[in-house]
């Protein structure tokens, strides 16, 4: 079954600590993996996706095939990134998008 | 550019009742795709319109239904409306079709409440 696995509800951290959001899949295919973002009264928009290899407001993401990840990082993290993140999944040619289920990220002063 | 809008914003429903919900795609877009977001969970993809067609369908009954018209704005049709339709509908346009790569831009949703 095609499936994402965000582990995590809930992330706190302080200001200026590094970021790690988990995000597991399950696909046997070639994936296309994207993490969207939702601010506060926003709507859900996307962040970034592996094919871009981009770095956007300091995020990267990387895929891992042999463990079938693509978790979200940022070195140093900002009071502006807290926000509700989804990492979602498109199996390849397919028409849809597969979400988890969203970790939400405090960052603390 | 005007980006994607949905209506209405709130909605407020008893069992057994149908449901119409609208999406205007943004500026540009010939596929729209609609989404359930239950509380606490990540959207659930429903159907996705391209051209006026069905291009795909998620595990949703037929009782869910829907309609792109020529100028790509949407409907989805909820009939015979149970409790646990109660969540918040997103509708996301793109252009292209679906596939691999396409970032898909939401809506801020319409919030259906059913009694």
């Amino acid at each position: 079954a095609q499936r994402v696995t965000q582990p995590e509800k809930l992330l706190s951290v302080f200001k200026g600590a590094p970021v790690e959001l988990k995000c597991n899949y399950s696909y046997s295919g070639s994936p296309e993996l994207f993490w969207y973002v939702q601010y506060s009264r926003q709507r859900l928009q996307l962040l970034l996706r592996h094919i871009s290899r981009e770095s956007i407001k300091g995020f990267t993401a990387d895929l891992n095939k042999g463990e079938t990840s693509f978790h979200l990082k940022k070195p140093f993290a900002q009071e502006e990134d807290s926000a509700m993140y989804y990492c979602a999944l498109t199996p390849s040619g397919t028409y849809k998008y597969i979400f988890g289920t969203g970790t939400r990220l405090k960052v603390l002063a | 550019e005007t980006g994607v809008t949905q209506s209405p914003t709130h909605l407020i429903k008893t069992r057994g009742q149908q449901v119409t919900l609208r999406c205007s795609s943004q500026s540009g877009h010939n596929t729209v795709s609609w989404y359930q977001q239950a509380l606490g969970q990540g959207p659930q993809f429903i159907f996705q319109y391209y051209r006026e067609e069905e291009n795909g369908r998620g595990n949703f009954p037929p009782r869910f239904s829907g309609l792109q018209f020529p100028n790509y704005s949407s409907e989805l049709n909820v009939n015979a409306l149970e409790l646990d339709d109660s969540a918040l509908y997103l509708c996301a346009s793109n252009f292209g079709g679906g596939g691999s790569g396409n970032e898909q831009f939401f809506g801020p949703g319409t919030r259906l409440t059913v009694l």
